[in-house]
């Protein structure tokens, strides 16, 4: 089976301006999940979704938010962009949608924000 | 809050030597535990989960419910081995918590 895929690879932006990234799972797998990887903080859970529906988000201000479609691919989106957000945005899908903790990640998305 | 601590961010030993990566956590519950891999160039990958209480690439990790810790272990390190570790816990709330990573370097 195809890997989890992410477009795009890499992506510069400027301060203000919104993104949208792409997630396709592995084919069926159900939950997706993303995660903000920044040196200092490390791995860092924005959100999950299984079915359509957010099941939990982390602790992110309401700028970052996501959806998944019927097909299971997801979007994630950051609307007006802060310097900090600069990061590797990883998506990752599982297949057990009751506990998706065996979860096969993606290459990234590489945020830079000037 | 569940957290999930790794004392080192860097650990570097001989080939052949003994290797141990700690790693303990703070969970309400029974969490479900695992370490997850990334060696250079390539994407984090499932190395365990301890229900399975399996050994990968001649690693082993116990969990310790009394000292709410869940260490990696392995007997004797391989050159291969080097790579970034990561320690993760996961409750009934969908939500993969990891730790910060230790980046083992395995010394010829």
């Amino acid at each position: 089976k195809a890997g989890v895929t992410q477009t795009p690879r890499y992506l510069i932006k400027t301060r203000g301006q919104q993104v949208t990234l792409s997630c396709s799972p592995i084919s069926g797998h159900r939950s997706v999940s993303w995660y903000q990887q920044t040196p200092g903080q490390g791995l860092q859970f924005l959100f999950e979704y299984f079915s359509e529906t957010q099941r939990n988000k982390g602790n992110f201000p309401g700028r970052f938010s996501g959806r998944q479609f019927s097909n299971s691919r997801s979007e994630m989106n950051v609307s007006t962009l802060e310097l900090g957000d600069s990061a590797l945005y990883l998506c990752a899908s599982s297949p057990d949608s009751r506990i998706p903790y065996e979860q096969y990640f993606g290459p990234g998305t590489r945020l830079t924000v000037t | 809050a569940q957290r999930v601590t790794q004392p080192e961010k860097l650990l570097s030993v001989f080939k052949g030597a003994p290797v141990e990566l700690k790693c303990n956590y703070s969970y309400s519950g029974s969490p479900e535990l695992f370490w997850y891999v990334q060696y250079s160039r390539q994407r984090l990958q499932l190395l365990l989960r301890h229900i399975s209480r399996e050994s990968i690439k001649g690693f082993t990790a116990d969990l310790n419910k009394g000292e709410t810790s869940f260490h990696l272990k392995k007997p004797f390190a391989q050159e291969e081995d080097s790579a970034m570790y990561y320690c993760a816990g996961g409750g009934s709330n969908y939500k993969l918590t990891f730790g910060k990573g230790t980046l083992l370097t395995v010394n010829p």
